[in-house]
Order: C-alpha cells, then structure tokens, then sequence
C-alpha cells in the first residue's frame, strides 16, 4: 500500500526566514513524488514534480529514497507563500497505475 | 481549455436529501478522479476512473456514495442519503495518459457540500 506522511499540519515562519515541509511516504515500487498547493479557496494546482528536479516559485524538492523522503524547502519564506501544501505519491505501474495519494496538507503562514 | 468544469459550486442540503455532484474534465484526458477534502482527513481518493471505468472505488466511504462515468465528458458523485458528515469539498480532477504529461493531474475548483 502507498502512504504519504506529512508530519505537521501547520507550519508558521517569518517572512525572510528559511522553510521546510516534511513529506514522507511508504511505497514498494518506484514512487513519483509531486508537490501541489492550494491558495485560499482555490482548486489545487501542481507546484512540482521529483522527476523534473526545477525550482518553482523559489521552491525546491530533493527525493531521498534512502529516507523516503520528499521535502520541500524555501530558503527565504514570502508572505504570498501562505497556502495550504499537500504532498502526493503515483503509482509508476501495477494495478493501480496513476493512482495518486495525497499526505493530509500542511497549512504555511508567513507572517511579515 | 476550460479546464475541469465541476457543479454545484456549492450546496447545502438537509440530511436525507440526495446530492449530486457533477464533473466535466479536460477534453482528451483518459483519467478521471474524485477526492474529498477535510480539515481532519485532508485529501482523500474516493474513486477513479480510466476511460469510463471504474478502476478503484476502494476510497467510496459507504453504499450511500456512487460514481458514474457514462461518457468521457461527464461524471456525477452521488450521496443518497446524505449525513451531516458527509460536508467537505469535492474535488475532481483529470489527466491525459502519462506518455504526455506523466502522473500530474488538475483538479477542478471543487464543489463545497454542507450537510445539515
């Protein structure tokens, strides 16, 4: 079974100051790990991809399958990066191709 | 594109009434999904489909909930009867097959129920 982790449901830094999201997950397979984040009251909307290894918005994410991890850091936190952040994990094949698995979200708060 | 069309933006409804909750996704995506998001549970996978077909409902809380998919343009999310517990926000979301775009998906705007 596939599982994403997020270990903290609300996370409050200050503007300027670095950030970190933990994910972890549990998969038995080859993972493909995502990032997507939710503005307030808006749909979800992919930030980025373990597979494409780029820097969004000033974001990054490095995959560490030694610690199945997938967190996702800012080294100079902005107040519009307050949203609300879910990490998620597909299937690479098998049955259950395309499946995707979301951790429960982390809520950021920049405050200035 | 659009992009993944869903209604009723909101609803709210007296428990016992039935909801349906509808979804039209981009047009030539072959994938088809509907979460449920909450504050305590997050996002949560109810159902999805692939080209019409149901392919994993194991996330469907309970007989009252069903999903449909009669064409590749439109899909509905049932709750008959529905229970205060059932408010959350619906979202859908599709995807075209991974050789052109991977695993990512897009989510539709989502469709706020309130139970009461």
């Amino acid at each position: 079974a596939q599982r994403v982790t997020q270990p903290e449901k609300l996370l409050s830094v200050f503007k300027g100051a670095p950030v970190e999201l933990k994910c972890n997950y549990s998969y038995s397979g080859s993972p493909e790990l995502f990032w997507y984040v939710q503005y307030s009251r808006q749909r979800l909307q992919l930030l980025l991809r373990h597979i494409s290894r780029e820097s969004i918005k000033g974001f990054t994410a490095d995959l560490n399958k030694g610690e199945t991890s997938f967190h996702l850091k800012k080294p100079f936190a902005q107040e519009e990066d307050s949203a609300m952040y879910y990490c998620a994990l597909s299937n690479a094949g098998g049955t259950s191709y395309g499946k995707l698995t979301f951790g429960q979200g982390t809520i950021l708060t920049v405050h200035p | 594109d659009a992009g993944v069309i869903q209604s009723p933006r909101h609803e709210v409804t007296e428990m016992g009434q039935e909801v349906t909750l509808r979804c039209k996704p981009i047009s030539g995506h072959d994938y088809l999904f509907w979460y449920r998001q909450t504050m305590m549970r997050g996002l949560e996978l109810l159902i999805y489909f692939n080209n019409n077909v149901p392919i994993d409902d194991s996330g469907m809380p309970e007989d009252r909930f069903s999903a449909k998919m009669p064409n590749a343009s439109f899909s509905t999310l049932k709750i008959q009867p529905s229970e205060p517990r059932d408010s959350a926000v619906y979202f859908c979301a599709s995807r075209p097959d991974r050789l052109i775009s991977g695993n990512t998906i897009y989510f539709g705007e989502g469709s706020w129920l309130t139970v009461v």
